[in-house]
Formats: C-alpha cells, sequence, structure tokens
C-alpha cells in the first residue's frame, strides 16, 4: 500500500482564495512527521510546514495551515489567498519512526496547482 | 545561514559513460546527507543517505553509488550508466536532530541517452 496519498493530480485556483490539497498517509507507528514542499518549475524542493503525530494544534506557517485529522489519517495543506507565485507541484511527505538521527522522507506523487488570475 | 549547492545543474551523457554528481553544504557541521531521485511526474526516492563521514545507507538497490569524502560533501556517482538512470537527482541535508525537514539543494537534472 502506498504510505502518502496525493489524489489530486492537478488543481486550480482563482487568485486570493483558498484552496485545500489533500493528503492521506499509511503507517502502523504512533510517532511520526508530516511535511508540505513546494517544487516551483525551477525544480527547487521548499520546505512549506511540518505537523508531528503528538501535536495537539493544526500547524499554521503564514499562509500555509494543515489540517491534520490523525483518525482519519489525513494531513491537508491548506494555502489561504492564493497568488500567483503559489503556481507548483505540491508534495505531501512522512518520517516515520522519529527516533534515530536520519530523516527518511517518503513523497507522495503531487498535486500541481495553478493560480489564475 | 545554511545553504547546498549541487552541480552540474543539467547533464547529457551517453549510456555506458560514468556519472559523478556532487553535493556541498555550507554553514553547518556534521549534517545528515540525502541522495534523492525524480523521475518525470512522479514523486521523489531516497537512494542514498549519510549520518557522517565514511557512512553510507542504500535505500534501494541500483546502478548508482554514494560516498561522503568530507564532513559536507556528497557525491553520486555511476561506472556505467543505463537508460533508466536519467531523471532529476536533488541532495539534500538536515539536523541530527530537531523535526527533520529536509533542505533541498537545487537539484542536477540528467538525461542518458
Amino acid at each position: 500500500a502506498q504510505k502518502i496519498t496525493q489524489t489530486q493530480p492537478g488543481m486550480f485556483v482563482q487568485e486570493k482564495e483558498a484552496v485545500t490539497l489533500d493528503c492521506t498517509y499509511d503507517t502502523s507507528d504512533p510517532s511520526y512527521g508530516l511535511f508540505w514542499y513546494k517544487q516551483p518549475s525551477s525544480g527547487e524542493m521548499i520546505f512549506l510546514i511540518y505537523q508531528g503525530s503528538y501535536d495537539q494544534q493544526n500547524a499554521t506557517e503564514g499562509r500555509y495551515s494543515l489540517n491534520f485529522q490523525k483518525a482519519r489519517k489525513s494531513a491537508n495543506l491548506v494555502i489561504s489567498a492564493s497568488q500567483l507565485g503559489d503556481s507548483a507541484m505540491y508534495f505531501c511527505a512522512m518520517r516515520e519512526s522519529l527516533t534515530g538521527t536520519a530523516s527518511k522522507l517518503t513523497f507522495g506523487t503531487g498535486t500541481r496547482l495553478q493560480v489564475t488570475l | 545561514s545554511q545553504t547546498i549547492h549541487q552541480w552540474p545543474a543539467t547533464l547529457v551523457q551517453p549510456v555506458g559513460s560514468p556519472l559523478s554528481l556532487e553535493c556541498t553544504v555550507e554553514g553547518t557541521s556534521n549534517p545528515n546527507l540525502y541522495w534523492y531521485r525524480q523521475a518525470a511526474g512522479r514523486g521523489l526516492q531516497l537512494l542514498f543517505y549519510s549520518v557522517g563521514i565514511g557512512q553510507i545507507s542504500s535505500e534501494v538497490p541500483q546502478n548508482l553509488s554514494a560516498s561522503r569524502p568530507q564532513d559536507r560533501q556528497f557525491i553520486l556517482s555511476s561506472k556505467k550508466l543505463l537508460l533508466s538512470d536519467s531523471g532529476f537527482y536533488l541532495c539534500a541535508w538536515s539536523w541530527g536532530i530537531n523535526t527533520g525537514e529536509l533542505f533541498f539543494g537545487e537539484g542536477s537534472r540528467l538525461t542518458v541517452l
């Protein structure tokens, strides 16, 4: 089974609107972390936001927030007030077993977001 | 502040030729280092990681190898490239503590013909 599933290959959103990018995960490990990355057309991966499995509150970073529903194993990214510069690929990733120093992330297949005028 | 650079940015190589991609981190010591590959339209696949000089862990058996000759230098190599080695290669680093977010380099696009 896929550890990280992103079911939306592409999404469109109008400028200044909010958009939700879906991510579901599969793990039996009680201790894990969830990440979202942005990949513009240049190719570089940019870290956006992190949510730990034991965090009580949903993570927020500026216009990004993570809607973490542990029982449903979902970690959706919400981008508020979309901007043209938000057009990019977005990847959800998971780190299982937070012990140990190596951070081996498993990535989903990504969602391409296009922001329109 | 910390920076990570990898080169070359673009590479076109014939089948059977060798490969060397290099990655260097500045502004931190003893980082964890990683090589990921991204096939066209796909997510990222972890190839190798290293938690210290000379310590290499391989995640996927394949035609590639990695080395860490210095604390902040990570090299991805192949003796003979295959067509299937084509892709976008990303180097990344992380601290050994905290949440473990990865910080990526600019990427190297390899085309094997």
